[in-house]
């Protein structure tokens, strides 16, 4: 059975940098074509990728978000991770993550994150 | 960048009715070497997470009801979604993972009447 679950701070201030988890079961992220992406939904809206982590290390980001982020893994812990700095009210959302074999399988059940002073 | 189109923005349908949802794209999701097109659908009903539909644009995953159907090729695609039940209440995204960045288009709407 796979599961994913995401976990991130919640609120955080402008300019902070945003750190968050994403802890999966069912699957491994050594395993030849896996993948784990990172989708975000401001509310009301609709889905924005950010970016993808693959078996072999693979990294691809979205360059709307200009170089803010970076994403990396865990395989030993079955963990991916995704950093966003520089935050601002922009970056309010539910962050998603999702195991990505051809598309987007299995997701987790979000995290809201709020940026605010 | 890959623009994705979709649809009408919102429809409105009776139960029992079908329903066409569009998909276009900028630029050819049909990749020659393995003639797939690299796109997908996903339902997400109110207050819940994104789930999958379609893959290869025609494929359904495991567990979806046949009522939906996956279809085009190159840069035109529709969602038909037939006999609509009240459960279909969502909204529908496609999304193109034929290069990067992916992107997702803006969704339709599907209420029922």
């Amino acid at each position: 059975q796979v599961t994913l679950k995401e976990s991130g701070p919640g609120i955080l201030q402008p300019s902070q940098t945003l750190s968050l988890t994403c802890t999966f079961s069912g699957f491994s992220l050594s395993t030849y074509g896996m993948g784990v992406g990172w989708i975000r939904q401001p509310s009301g809206k609709g889905l924005e990728w950010l970016a993808n982590i693959w078996w072999d290390d693979d990294k691809y980001y979205n360059p709307s978000l200009k170089n803010r982020l970076t994403i990396s893994k865990d395989t030993s812990n079955n963990q991916a991770f995704l950093k966003i700095t520089n935050v601002d009210t922009a970056d309010t959302a539910t962050y998603y993550c999702a195991r990505r074999g051809i598309t987007l399988d299995y997701w987790g059940q979000g995290v809201m994150v709020t940026v605010s002073s | 960048d890959i623009a994705i189109t979709q649809s009408p923005s919102s429809v409105a349908v009776s139960v029992g009715e079908t329903v066409t949802l569009s998909c276009k794209s900028s630029q050819s999701l049909l990749y020659s070497e393995n003639n797939k097109d690299y796109l997908g659908w996903y339902q997400q009903k109110p207050g819940q997470t994104p789930k999958p539909l379609i893959y290869w644009a025609t494929n359904r995953h495991t567990g979806v009801p046949d009522r939906f159907t996956g279809s085009g090729s190159g840069t035109d695609f529709t969602l038909i979604i037939s006999s609509v039940q009240a459960e279909d209440l969502a909204d529908y995204y496609c999304e193109q993972y034929f290069v990067y960045p992916l992107t997702f288009g803006s969704g339709t709407k599907l209420e029922i009447k």
